[in-house]
Protein backbone atom coordinates (compact mmCIF):
# COMPACT_ATOMS: atom_id res chain seq x y z
CA UNK A 1 0.00 0.00 0.00
CA UNK A 2 1.07 3.58 -0.46
CA UNK A 3 1.01 5.66 2.56
CA UNK A 4 0.79 9.17 2.62
CA UNK A 5 1.93 11.40 5.14
CA UNK A 6 0.70 14.85 5.50
CA UNK A 7 2.79 17.92 6.92
CA UNK A 8 2.48 20.01 9.35
CA UNK A 9 -0.53 18.31 11.22
CA UNK A 10 -2.18 21.68 11.94
CA UNK A 11 -1.15 25.17 10.55
CA UNK A 12 -1.53 28.50 12.56
CA UNK A 13 -1.65 31.43 9.41
CA UNK A 14 -4.15 34.72 9.73
CA UNK A 15 -5.94 35.57 6.75
CA UNK A 16 -4.09 36.63 3.88
CA UNK A 17 -1.04 34.82 4.78
CA UNK A 18 0.44 31.85 1.97
CA UNK A 19 -0.33 28.52 3.10
CA UNK A 20 1.91 25.82 2.26
CA UNK A 21 0.86 22.08 2.46
CA UNK A 22 3.13 18.96 2.00
CA UNK A 23 1.93 15.27 1.33
CA UNK A 24 4.78 12.86 0.89
CA UNK A 25 4.59 9.45 -0.61
CA UNK A 26 6.09 5.99 0.48
CA UNK A 27 6.54 4.90 -3.57
CA UNK A 28 6.36 6.81 -6.45
CA UNK A 29 2.42 7.47 -7.23
CA UNK A 30 1.60 6.22 -10.93
CA UNK A 31 1.31 9.31 -13.38
CA UNK A 32 0.96 11.77 -10.32
CA UNK A 33 -2.47 10.81 -9.75
CA UNK A 34 -2.60 12.93 -6.52
CA UNK A 35 -5.28 14.90 -5.29
CA UNK A 36 -5.89 17.60 -2.89
CA UNK A 37 -9.41 17.64 -0.76
CA UNK A 38 -10.63 20.25 1.20
CA UNK A 39 -13.58 19.08 4.20
CA UNK A 40 -14.97 21.31 6.64
CA UNK A 41 -16.63 19.92 10.08
CA UNK A 42 -20.01 18.14 8.90
CA UNK A 43 -19.36 18.13 5.01
CA UNK A 44 -18.15 16.13 2.31
CA UNK A 45 -14.61 16.67 1.11
CA UNK A 46 -14.70 19.12 -1.71
CA UNK A 47 -12.07 18.21 -4.86
CA UNK A 48 -9.69 21.19 -5.08
CA UNK A 49 -6.55 19.45 -7.43
CA UNK A 50 -6.07 16.34 -9.72
CA UNK A 51 -3.03 15.47 -11.41
CA UNK A 52 -1.05 16.99 -8.78
CA UNK A 53 -1.25 20.17 -10.39
CA UNK A 54 -4.70 20.42 -12.02
CA UNK A 55 -7.92 22.37 -10.52
CA UNK A 56 -11.09 21.17 -10.13
CA UNK A 57 -13.65 23.38 -11.60
CA UNK A 58 -14.64 26.20 -9.81
CA UNK A 59 -11.54 25.97 -7.95
CA UNK A 60 -10.29 29.70 -7.28
CA UNK A 61 -6.52 30.66 -8.40
CA UNK A 62 -5.09 30.81 -4.78
CA UNK A 63 -5.08 27.39 -4.98
CA UNK A 64 -2.78 25.45 -6.48
CA UNK A 65 -1.04 22.01 -6.60
CA UNK A 66 2.47 21.11 -7.49
CA UNK A 67 4.72 18.03 -7.00
CA UNK A 68 5.84 14.45 -8.52
CA UNK A 69 6.90 11.16 -7.67
CA UNK A 70 6.74 11.29 -3.89
CA UNK A 71 6.74 15.10 -3.37
CA UNK A 72 3.93 16.85 -3.65
CA UNK A 73 2.25 20.52 -2.21
CA UNK A 74 -0.74 22.10 -2.09
CA UNK A 75 -0.69 26.32 -2.18
CA UNK A 76 -2.85 28.86 -0.63
CA UNK A 77 -1.34 31.63 -2.15
CA UNK A 78 -3.67 34.15 -0.09
CA UNK A 79 -5.74 32.65 2.70
CA UNK A 80 -9.60 33.98 2.82
CA UNK A 81 -11.90 33.37 5.73
CA UNK A 82 -13.61 30.43 4.23
CA UNK A 83 -10.24 28.63 3.69
CA UNK A 84 -9.76 27.16 7.23
CA UNK A 85 -10.48 23.75 7.20
CA UNK A 86 -8.83 20.28 6.72
CA UNK A 87 -6.78 19.17 4.27
CA UNK A 88 -6.30 15.81 2.71
CA UNK A 89 -4.37 14.23 0.02
CA UNK A 90 -5.09 11.29 -2.05
CA UNK A 91 -3.53 8.93 -4.16
CA UNK A 92 -5.87 7.23 -7.13
CA UNK A 93 -3.47 5.31 -9.28
CA UNK A 94 -3.25 2.35 -7.34
CA UNK A 95 -5.70 0.06 -4.99
CA UNK A 96 -6.18 0.51 -2.60
CA UNK A 97 -6.71 4.23 -2.70
CA UNK A 98 -5.09 5.77 0.18
CA UNK A 99 -4.99 9.37 2.16
CA UNK A 100 -2.72 10.92 4.38
CA UNK A 101 -3.86 11.84 7.87
CA UNK A 102 -4.96 15.50 6.98
CA UNK A 103 -3.85 18.70 7.81
CA UNK A 104 -5.61 21.54 9.44
CA UNK A 105 -5.28 25.25 8.57
CA UNK A 106 -6.78 27.29 11.87
CA UNK A 107 -7.20 31.05 12.22
CA UNK A 108 -3.97 31.84 14.16
CA UNK B 1 -26.47 19.54 -10.45
CA UNK B 2 -24.77 16.57 -9.92
CA UNK B 3 -25.80 15.40 -6.17
CA UNK B 4 -25.69 12.34 -4.41
CA UNK B 5 -27.50 11.07 -1.12
CA UNK B 6 -26.37 8.36 1.07
CA UNK B 7 -28.87 6.93 3.52
CA UNK B 8 -29.55 3.65 5.24
CA UNK B 9 -27.16 4.67 8.22
CA UNK B 10 -28.15 3.89 11.49
CA UNK B 11 -26.98 1.96 15.27
CA UNK B 12 -26.31 -1.52 15.09
CA UNK B 13 -25.13 -4.23 16.68
CA UNK B 14 -21.79 -6.30 15.89
CA UNK B 15 -22.23 -9.01 14.09
CA UNK B 16 -24.98 -7.88 12.45
CA UNK B 17 -25.87 -6.55 8.47
CA UNK B 18 -27.03 -3.03 6.95
CA UNK B 19 -27.11 -1.58 3.61
CA UNK B 20 -26.66 1.59 2.90
CA UNK B 21 -28.04 3.32 -0.88
CA UNK B 22 -26.34 6.25 -2.53
CA UNK B 23 -28.91 7.75 -4.81
CA UNK B 24 -27.51 9.95 -8.07
CA UNK B 25 -29.28 12.51 -10.06
CA UNK B 26 -28.15 14.86 -12.12
CA UNK B 27 -25.97 12.99 -14.48
CA UNK B 28 -25.99 9.74 -16.38
CA UNK B 29 -25.49 7.34 -13.64
CA UNK B 30 -24.66 4.00 -16.34
CA UNK B 31 -21.92 5.84 -17.02
CA UNK B 32 -19.80 6.50 -14.31
CA UNK B 33 -17.90 4.21 -11.75
CA UNK B 34 -19.21 4.75 -7.96
CA UNK B 35 -17.23 4.54 -4.87
CA UNK B 36 -17.39 4.43 -1.25
CA UNK B 37 -15.85 5.93 1.36
CA UNK B 38 -15.44 6.08 5.36
CA UNK B 39 -14.30 8.18 8.47
CA UNK B 40 -14.50 6.92 11.34
CA UNK B 41 -15.15 10.29 14.60
CA UNK B 42 -12.44 12.57 14.40
CA UNK B 43 -10.07 10.31 11.93
CA UNK B 44 -9.23 10.85 8.40
CA UNK B 45 -10.58 9.41 5.25
CA UNK B 46 -10.82 5.83 4.81
CA UNK B 47 -11.18 4.16 1.07
CA UNK B 48 -13.79 0.91 1.24
CA UNK B 49 -13.78 0.10 -2.34
CA UNK B 50 -15.69 0.72 -6.10
CA UNK B 51 -17.66 -0.86 -8.67
CA UNK B 52 -16.67 0.00 -12.31
CA UNK B 53 -19.99 0.71 -14.87
CA UNK B 54 -21.68 -1.80 -16.59
CA UNK B 55 -19.77 -1.08 -20.06
CA UNK B 56 -16.35 -2.06 -18.16
CA UNK B 57 -17.94 -5.34 -16.13
CA UNK B 58 -19.27 -3.96 -13.31
CA UNK B 59 -16.62 -5.25 -11.62
CA UNK B 60 -15.57 -4.15 -7.83
CA UNK B 61 -12.39 -3.66 -5.83
CA UNK B 62 -12.39 -3.61 -1.99
CA UNK B 63 -9.71 -2.36 0.57
CA UNK B 64 -8.49 -5.26 2.95
CA UNK B 65 -10.65 -4.50 5.87
CA UNK B 66 -14.12 -5.08 4.59
CA UNK B 67 -13.28 -7.63 1.65
CA UNK B 68 -15.22 -10.44 2.14
CA UNK B 69 -17.74 -8.69 4.44
CA UNK B 70 -18.74 -6.07 2.22
CA UNK B 71 -20.52 -6.10 -1.19
CA UNK B 72 -21.14 -2.86 -3.73
CA UNK B 73 -23.39 -3.40 -5.99
CA UNK B 74 -25.52 -0.97 -8.93
CA UNK B 75 -29.33 -0.62 -9.86
CA UNK B 76 -28.69 1.69 -12.79
CA UNK B 77 -32.57 1.69 -13.28
CA UNK B 78 -32.76 3.63 -10.01
CA UNK B 79 -29.60 5.32 -10.20
CA UNK B 80 -28.93 4.02 -7.18
CA UNK B 81 -25.26 2.28 -5.65
CA UNK B 82 -25.35 -0.07 -2.87
CA UNK B 83 -22.74 -0.88 -0.07
CA UNK B 84 -23.84 -4.27 1.44
CA UNK B 85 -22.33 -4.44 5.30
CA UNK B 86 -22.65 -7.95 6.63
CA UNK B 87 -20.60 -9.33 9.84
CA UNK B 88 -20.29 -5.60 11.19
CA UNK B 89 -17.81 -4.42 13.65
CA UNK B 90 -17.32 -1.93 15.97
CA UNK B 91 -14.50 -0.68 14.02
CA UNK B 92 -16.76 -0.17 11.00
CA UNK B 93 -18.44 2.63 13.28
CA UNK B 94 -18.15 5.87 10.50
CA UNK B 95 -19.63 8.07 8.60
CA UNK B 96 -19.86 6.76 5.20
CA UNK B 97 -19.37 8.42 1.84
CA UNK B 98 -20.21 7.34 -2.15
CA UNK B 99 -18.36 9.62 -4.66
CA UNK B 100 -18.94 9.35 -8.80
CA UNK B 101 -15.33 8.91 -9.72
CA UNK B 102 -14.21 10.59 -13.04
CA UNK B 103 -11.18 9.32 -15.23
CA UNK B 104 -9.90 5.85 -15.86
CA UNK B 105 -7.90 6.45 -13.05
CA UNK B 106 -11.23 7.02 -10.93
CA UNK B 107 -10.49 9.85 -9.35
CA UNK B 108 -13.82 11.16 -7.22
CA UNK B 109 -14.96 14.34 -8.26
CA UNK B 110 -18.24 14.96 -6.65
CA UNK B 111 -19.01 13.25 -3.10
CA UNK B 112 -22.38 12.69 -0.88
CA UNK B 113 -23.00 14.34 2.65
CA UNK B 114 -22.46 11.41 4.30
CA UNK B 115 -24.82 8.67 6.54
CA UNK B 116 -23.69 7.45 9.46
CA UNK B 117 -23.17 3.80 11.10
CA UNK B 118 -22.74 3.20 14.42
CA UNK B 119 -22.15 -0.51 15.42
CA UNK B 120 -22.82 -0.79 19.12
CA UNK B 121 -24.18 -3.43 21.50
Amino acid sequence: DIELTQSPGTLSLSPGERATLSCRASQSVSLNYLAWFQQKPGQAPRLLIYGASSRATGIPDRFSGSGSGTDFTLTISRLEPEDFAVYFCQQYGRSPRTFGQGTKVEIK
Amino acid sequence: EVQLVESGGTLVQPGRSLRLSCTASGFTFDDYAMSWFRQAPGKGLEWVGFIRSNSYGGTTEYAASVKGRFTISRDDSKSIAYLQMNSLKTADTAVYYCSRLITAAGLSDFWGQGTLVTVSS
